[in-house]
């Protein structure tokens, strides 16, 4: 019983495509989040979502647009890859009160080549 | 603005010692949260121990222990009688409130290296 899935696990796509990653929760969280986590192991906030509104956009390319059909998932989308979107995409999900932090998803580490 | 440092990129300890990973934090906001994570080479990310900034005693999960020293806005993380599975990235981690979310902002992480 994974609580936060994201697939795929690893994608390696060709400069210019449009590639999704898909993230589900099953632990009834309120609120998810896309973290990016770059080469030197560095991790920035992209996107969150609470009940499937947008609450957090940081500064991303509009190449990179979140959907959140409902408030279990939350997928990304990345138009006209590039180069330096190469790095691993976290999902987490949290609550909206307490103390727990985020549940994060086990990440996907995007190649662009 | 927030910002979490973590000013040891490496550390080494041996097995069965105890390590202190260091944490400090900026920040006006009156209430916040202290995180820390361990991403071992696997790259998941494990939640470790919780803070709160007005919580008085300082927190502990078993081999952890997070030392909170409010006034000079430090959040260390102690592990005691460290193992080779302890060998990870280790990050801290601090939240704010943004609208309905909690933003998460990280440290740049210390690999912890634990030797036989």
């Amino acid at each position: 019983d994974t609580a936060v899935s994201q697939t795929p696990k690893y994608l390696v796509t060709q400069m210019g495509n449009d590639k999704s990653i898909k993230c589900e929760q099953n632990l009834g969280h309120d609120t998810m989040y896309w973290y990016k986590q770059d080469s030197k192991k560095f991790l920035k906030i992209m996107f969150s979502y609470n009940n499937k509104e947008l609450i957090i956009n940081e500064t991303v390319p509009n190449r990179f647009s979140p959907k959140s059909p409902d408030k279990a998932h939350l997928n990304l989308h990345i138009n006209s890859l590039e180069l330096g979107d190469s790095a691993v995409y976290f999902c987490a999900s949290s609550r909206e009160t307490g103390s727990y932090g985020y549940t994060f998803g086990s990440g996907t580490r995007l190649t662009v080549v | 603005a927030q910002k979490i440092t973590q000013t040891q990129p490496g550390m080494f300890v041996q097995e069965k010692e105890a390590v202190t990973l260091d944490c400090t934090y900026d920040t006006s906001d009156p209430s916040y949260g202290l995180f820390w994570y361990k991403q071992p080479s696997s790259g998941e990310m494990i939640f470790l121990i919780y803070q709160g900034s007005y919580d008085q005693q300082n927190a502990t999960e078993g081999r952890y222990s997070l030392n909170f020293q409010k006034a000079r806005k430090s959040a260390n993380l102690v592990i005691s009688a460290s193992q080779l599975g302890d060998s990870a990235m280790y990050f801290c981690a601090m939240s704010r409130r943004s609208g309905s979310a909690r933003q998460l902002t990280f440290g740049s992480g210390t690999q912890l290296t634990v030797l036989p």
